[in-house]
């Protein structure tokens, strides 16, 4: 049973450009969260998402920044005119519900590098 | 604002001993709490939950121990061992939040 799949696990962008991160939750999860680490420091919620809903973007910066969970597919965390501020690890999880107590299972995570 | 965090940056640990990971939470109304372990370069790996019904509870080799009195969470590791070396995180999901608020982290080094 495959966990949450992440690609790609590095990218590498100039300032400018455009960086699209994708989540493949686990079979079975219908709920998918992304959040943001920064080096040492421990991860902050981005976005939490439900198929074709946003359902709390309220981590989430209002530029540049958006997300999206289409009815087929993976999420999407995008990125225009990437920064350096944004090089960090970005992580996306899943849950099989969306309870305030259902358990977040997390993947390896995309690392983004701005240059 | 509130928040989650640890009491302690690093803890080195013997092989064999056991290690205690502290965490302090503010948020009066959590009621679910999560401890993760995180090695270099991957994701977030589940260790145990604890629910705020409920002051102790055990896995394998991990027991985490929840006084909402004084608002403390704790993670024991029994024995540890090489492989335990990462970084732990508390992260709470209280109240009707469904995003976690993670703690900054504690490195967990254990020694030879």
């Amino acid at each position: 049973n495959a966990g949450v799949m992440q690609n790609p696990r590095h990218l590498v962008r100039r300032r400018g450009q455009e960086a699209r991160l994708r989540c493949s939750p686990m079979k079975g999860h219908s709920h998918v969260y992304w959040y943001r680490q920064l080096p040492e420091e421990g991860l902050k919620f981005m976005v939490y998402l439900q198929k074709e809903n946003i359902i709390d973007e309220s981590g989430m910066p209002k530029e540049r920044f958006s997300a999206e969970f289409p009815k087929e597919g993976p999420s999407i965390l995008r990125i225009q005119q990437v920064v350096r501020g944004d090089s960090a690890a970005y992580f996306c999880a899943s849950s099989p519900q969306s309870g305030n107590q259902e358990t977040q299972y997390f993947g390896p995570g995309t690392r983004l590098l701005v240059l | 604002g509130e928040s989650v965090g640890l009491h302690l940056p690093t803890l080195s640990v013997q092989e064999g001993d056991n290690s205690i990971i502290n965490c302090a939470y503010s948020n009066s109304a959590s009621d679910y709490f999560i401890w993760y372990k995180q090695e270099s370069g991957k994701g977030p790996q589940f260790i145990i939950d604890i629910r705020s019904n409920m002051d102790k509870r055990q896995g394998q080799r991990v027991t985490v121990l929840l006084n909402k009195t004084v608002k403390h969470l704790s993670l024991q590791i029994a024995a540890t061992q090489p492989g335990d070396s990462a970084v732990y995180f508390c992260a709470e999901n209280g109240g009707s939040a469904r995003q976690l608020t993670f703690g900054s982290g504690t490195q967990l080094t254990v020694l030879p």
